[in-house]
């Protein structure tokens, strides 16, 4: 299928578990976003990428690690999950200015 | 970093009225100022966008203006239909590193 997409849609985890939030996109975009959702802070930044192998930290990096070994692919690991990264993520591409959204993973860490 | 400040956080208005969302932005070197509407249980999609050349842009019942001097920019719909009633996010970006910074959101009520 042609877009982003992103996998798990949902996912429920243990404390201190490690988990991996995929997202693969099928335009070749340069530039791939994560983002986490939390009610009354509207979407931050996570880590984001400008190209394959090029990654860089957004507002709320901590806790999380990001590679970029192909273009079309950006996956988020939780290297040890808490309570607090119990959230709705949001994986993002764009090739200059509009940022196309994947459908979210909702995770659930308990 | 940039810093986007979104007012009101909520925001119920009755069906054929205005709505009106206000963002302030904080780094004058950002350039271009998406708005995103996210439906309930939907991703955010982009809905219309202004350049820092641009004042003013429209698109149907939906209008943006951009103040650059004070670094503040909102969005304007009219004749509200109950199909507006949805989250919407203001976002700032510049072009030399191309992230994306957005607002808290306002959640828009249409009240038939």
């Amino acid at each position: 299928d042609a877009g982003i997409t992103q996998s798990p849609r949902y996912k429920i985890t243990e404390t201190g578990r490690q988990v991996t939030l995929m997202c693969h996109q099928t335009w070749s975009h340069s530039y791939m976003f994560w983002y986490r959702q939390d009610l009354g802070h509207g979407l931050r930044l996570i880590y984001y990428s400008a190209a394959a192998d090029i990654t860089d930290k957004g507002e709320v990096p901590d806790g999380y690690v990001v590679s970029r070994s192909k273009t079309e692919n950006f996956p988020l690991t939780l290297e040890s999950a808490t309570r607090s990264q119990t959230s709705v993520y949001f994986c993002a591409s764009g090739a200059g200015t509009e940022a196309f959204f994947g459908q979210g993973t909702r995770l659930t860490v308990v | 970093g940039e810093n986007v400040e979104q007012h009101p956080s909520t925001l119920s208005v009755q069906e054929g009225d205005s709505a009106v969302i206000k963002c302030t932005y904080s780094d004058s070197a950002s350039n271009y100022f998406p708005w995103y509407k996210q439906e309930l249980g939907k991703r955010p999609q982009l809905i219309i966008d202004i350049r820092s050349n641009v004042g003013e842009k429209k698109d149907q019942r939906i209008a943006v203006t951009l103040n650059k001097t004070a670094k503040h920019f909102s969005l304007h719909i009219t004749e509200t239909q109950p199909e507006d009633s949805a989250v919407y996010f203001c976002a700032a970006q510049h072009d030399n590193d191309y992230k994306l910074s957005f607002g808290a959101g306002t959640t828009v009520t249409v009240r038939a």
